[in-house]
This record gives C-alpha cells, structure tokens and sequence, in this order.
C-alpha cells in the first residue's frame, strides 16, 4: 500500500524559505517509473504543478516559479524535499505530494515517461503571513 | 503552457441522471489525460488516466473518452457519493496543467 505523509511549517513569514519533507512508505524512487511531485491548491482554487522528481533524478519545474522552487530525493529514507524561497501571501495553499506511475513509450529505442499521479498525501497547509 | 478548459463550471444533477463533463485542451495532448474527484477537505482522488483507463477500485460509472484536444467524464447514473469537484489534467507536455474544475452539484 503507497501512502505519502507531507510535513513542515504551518506558518511562514513572507520573505522566508519553505521547506517540506514528504516522506512516503511502499514504493521506492528508485524503480523505473516513478515519480514524486508537489502539487498546491490555494484556498477555493484550482489544482498547481510545482516540481516533480522521477526515479532517474530527472527534475521538472514549473517555468512561472522555477527559479524558487528545488526538489531533492532521499531515496534511502523514502524521503522528498521541496523548498521554496521568497515566500509570499499568494503562496498560501494547501501542498500536496503524490506518487505518479507512469506511460511508457519507445520512439526510436529511446523510452518518454508521462507522469500520472495516482496517490496522494492528505496535504499540508501553509498561511504566509506575517 | 497547455491551457486547460473545464465546462461547465457547474453541473446540477439529480441522484440517478447521467452527468458528462467536458475538457478541452489549448493543444493536443494525445491521450495523455487523467480525472480527478475533489471533495471538500480531502485529496483528489485519480479516477482515469490515458483519457479512458479507469483505476483499479473505480466504479464501472465513471468513464473517460477522447483525445487530441477534446475530453469527457461520464458518470452514467450518479450516487450521492458523486457530488464533487472533477478537474482534468494533461500530463503530455510540462509543466502538467489542470482545469479549473467542473463541479457536480445535487439539482
């Protein structure tokens, strides 16, 4: 059974530095095909990519918060960190981290993973506020 | 960026009617689309991923179909447990993009 278990600050001041740890059980990073990411929902809206991370370190970004935003993986304590610096009242949301298997295909003996996510942590809410 | 487009905002439904919801991506995704279900307080839940694969532990209820630019979720006759937020998400191109949502509200 995968589960995932976000965990960090509640309350962070604007200008300060996120950090969240996502610590998950029943899988491993290191099999093919697999993902962790961190997902954000501000109150009443809809659903944000942030960053994901896959089983060959391969590490995505979203283009409007890229230079914020870092994921690293520990992968021998199941363990995914996600911070964000220069934090602001708009980044009030509620931070999810998911599992994502994965769609496979081979174009020219080359293999292309599309990411979906199919477990997700209870989430964690985080007031920026000063 | 792919844009995501979820209609209508809102869906009045009545117990045991069929609900369709439509998404429509700014450019083709192929069939590289997934559904969620929201409800209030919890996590999305993945009901289908590569447009029309259901997860294992869905109801035969909900279906996906679709593909390029033009994507539907069917429930075929809703349950109370239904009443939700169902938001789309392509996961084609990065950075995956989701809909603003469609919620499925009792008539």
């Amino acid at each position: 059974q995968i589960t995932l278990k976000e965990s960090g600050p509640t309350l962070v001041k604007p200008t300060q530095t996120l950090t969240l740890t996502c610590t998950f059980s029943g899988f491993s990073l290191s099999t093919s095909g697999v993902g962790v990411g961190w997902i954000r929902q501000p109150p009443g809206k809809a659903l944000e990519w942030l960053a994901l991370i896959s089983w060959d370190d391969d590490k995505r970004y979203s283009p409007s918060l890229k230079s914020r935003v870092t994921i690293t993986k520990d992968t021998s304590k199941n363990q995914v960190v996600l911070t964000m610096t220069n934090m602001d009242p708009v980044d009030t949301a509620t931070y999810y981290c998911a599992h994502s298997g994965a769609t496979v295909t081979t174009f020219r003996f080359r293999n292309y993973y599309y990411y979906y996510t199919d477990v997700w942590g209870g989430g964690t809410t985080v007031t920026v506020s000063s | 960026e792919i844009v995501m487009t979820q209609s209508p905002a809102t869906l009045s439904v009545s117990p045991g009617e069929r609900a369709t919801l439509s998404c429509r991506a700014s450019q083709s995704v192929s069939s590289i689309l997934a559904w969620y279900q929201q409800k209030p307080g919890q996590a999305p839940r993945l009901l289908i991923y590569d447009a029309s694969t259901r997860v294992t532990g869905i109801p035969a209820r909900f279906s996906g179909s679709g593909s390029g630019t033009e994507f539907t979720l069917t429930i075929s006759s809703l349950q109370s447990e239904d009443f939700a937020v169902y938001y789309c998400q392509q996961y084609n191109n990065w950075p995956y993009t989701f809909g603003q949502g469609t919620k499925v509200e009792i008539k």
